[in-house]
């Protein structure tokens, strides 16, 4: 099993709609977990911290279930704007090394 | 304020010669990091810098590659000699502390013929 798993894709939703992806990871002992944004050709961004008690940053909501090893990034009304590639970036205790899952494509269309 | 600073932003060579790129942190920032991004991938980590320290070089191919922070700013990241399978983006990052947030430099795109 690879130490971070996305759902590559791509997810092709129409503005105004809500998407919610899934990022789970391998190991039990993660402490920091990240959703970044990518645009083509692009370096990666990052959009949220993703804390236990969970956070909201205006049409973007991250999520952790640290019981089932996953966290999720809801996307409500969706903009032309938000397509891009979404990457789930795990910081393990024990290696210290940020890790990423490969992405998962997001193509919002009018 | 300046983001991380890299160059060149493409690369073309021939497999077997050697290739260099130079990659320049955001201000004050101690931690820095070289990744590799292949397509569809996301990036994986080569090598991370506490200052001039490199902490963590497991994953850096190290028959081939090289790295170096010699002030503890600036740093080189060297291929010698390049494979068709280096063929990638290869990204800087920076941050003031290794918990925190990384700034990503907008990457050199290296094609190996």
């Amino acid at each position: 099993r690879k130490e971070v798993e996305q759902d590559p894709g791509p997810f092709n939703v129409p503005e105004g709609a809500t998407v919610a992806f899934n990022c789970t990871y391998s190991n039990s002992a993660s402490q920091s977990f990240f959703w970044y944004r990518q645009d083509c050709r692009k370096e990666p961004k990052l959009l949220m911290s993703v804390y236990s008690s969970g956070n909201e940053d205006g049409r973007f909501t991250a999520q952790l279930n640290r019981a089932s090893q996953y966290i999720s990034l809801l996307i409500r009304d969706s903009k032309l704007s938000d397509s891009a590639t979404y990457l789930c970036a795990v910081i393990n205790s024990g290696y210290s090394t940020l890790t990423f899952g490969k992405g998962t494509m997001l193509l919002v269309s009018p | 304020e300046a983001g991380v600073v890299q160059s060149p932003r493409y690369k073309i060579i021939e497999k077997k010669q050697p290739v260099a790129f130079w990659c320049n942190p955001i201000s004050g920032h101690n931690t820095l990091y070289w990744y590799r991004q292949n397509l569809g991938q996301g990036p994986e980590l080569l090598i991370r810098y506490e200052n001039e320290e490199a902490v963590d070089d497991s994953q850096l191919p190290k028959d081939r590659f090289s790295a170096e922070r010699l002030k503890g700013v600036d740093s080189t990241l060297k291929i010698q000699p390049a494979e068709l399978g280096d063929s990638a983006v290869y990204l800087c990052a920076s941050s003031t502390g290794h918990y925190n947030e990384q700034f990503f430099g907008p990457g050199t795109r290296l094609t190996v013929l």
